[in-house]
């Protein structure tokens, strides 16, 4: 079985560019995460979608960064313009509905200079 | 809001055992799950305790006291492929968003 892909895996970006992440979830995974890991740091949960729907994107700062998933498959988030705070890992999981397990794609570390 | 608490560092010698704390401070909680992350790695499922008491899979188990809002993860027969950082994670109900506590790195010397 695939595991959760995503891409670029890493992007260098100059401050007030914007950039976007892709994610392919598990097949059947309804759910999907997107989260932020600065280094030394634990994942901070961004946005969390069943489907397409957005499920909980209290954490989500919208004045810059936005997030969807369409057709309830993949899934994109973009940051625009992005600041020098936003260099970190952007990790992409997805579970069953009532999954107690979150699996985790491999991340796009992102540096902004 | 939620919070965790966890050591920031253990360091360990091969084949000892060695346990991470998680103490955790939330309006709901559901259950807790421990992730081992190495470096530049993706976090990977340990272990999840919904309800009080010890959880074994191999050489991991994972321990729950939900009165003490207190688990911790116990690592036995170290090996030098379990050197990573260990996260405790708290959910407020079943597939639910994690909320990760800092980590613990571990290191295990030979």
């Amino acid at each position: 079985e695939a595991g959760v892909a995503q891409s670029p895996r890493y992007k260098i970006i100059e401050k007030r560019q914007s950039v976007a992440f892709w994610c392919n979830p598990i097949s059947g995974h309804a759910t999907l995460y997107w989260y932020q890991q600065i280094l030394g740091q634990g994942p901070k949960l961004l946005i969390q979608f069943q489907n397409n729907g957005v499920v909980d994107d209290s954490q989500l700062p919208k004045d810059r960064f936005s997030a969807e998933r369409l057709k309830g498959v993949d899934s994109t988030l973009k940051i625009q313009p992005a600041k020098l705070e936003d260099s970190a890992v952007y990790l992409c999981a997805s579970s069953q509905p009532t999954g107690d397990e979150q699996f985790f794609g491999p991340g796009t570390r992102l540096t902004v200079l | 809001g939620q919070s965790l608490e966890q050591p920031s560092e253990v360091t360990a010698v091969e084949g000892a055992i060695v346990q991470i704390n998680c103490t955790y401070q939330t309006s709901g909680f559901y259950g807790l799950s421990w992730y081992q992350q190495h470096d530049g790695g993706a976090p990977t499922f340990l272990s999840y305790n919904g309800l009080d008491g010890l959880e074994e899979t191999g050489r991991f188990s994972s321990f729950l006291s939900r009165s003490d809002s207190y688990g911790y993860l116990l690592l036995q027969e170290l090996q030098m492929k379990d050197s990573a950082s260990y996260f405790c994670a708290v959910s407020t109900h079943a597939g639910n968003m994690l909320t990760f506590g800092g980590g613990t790195r571990l290191m295990v010397k030979p």
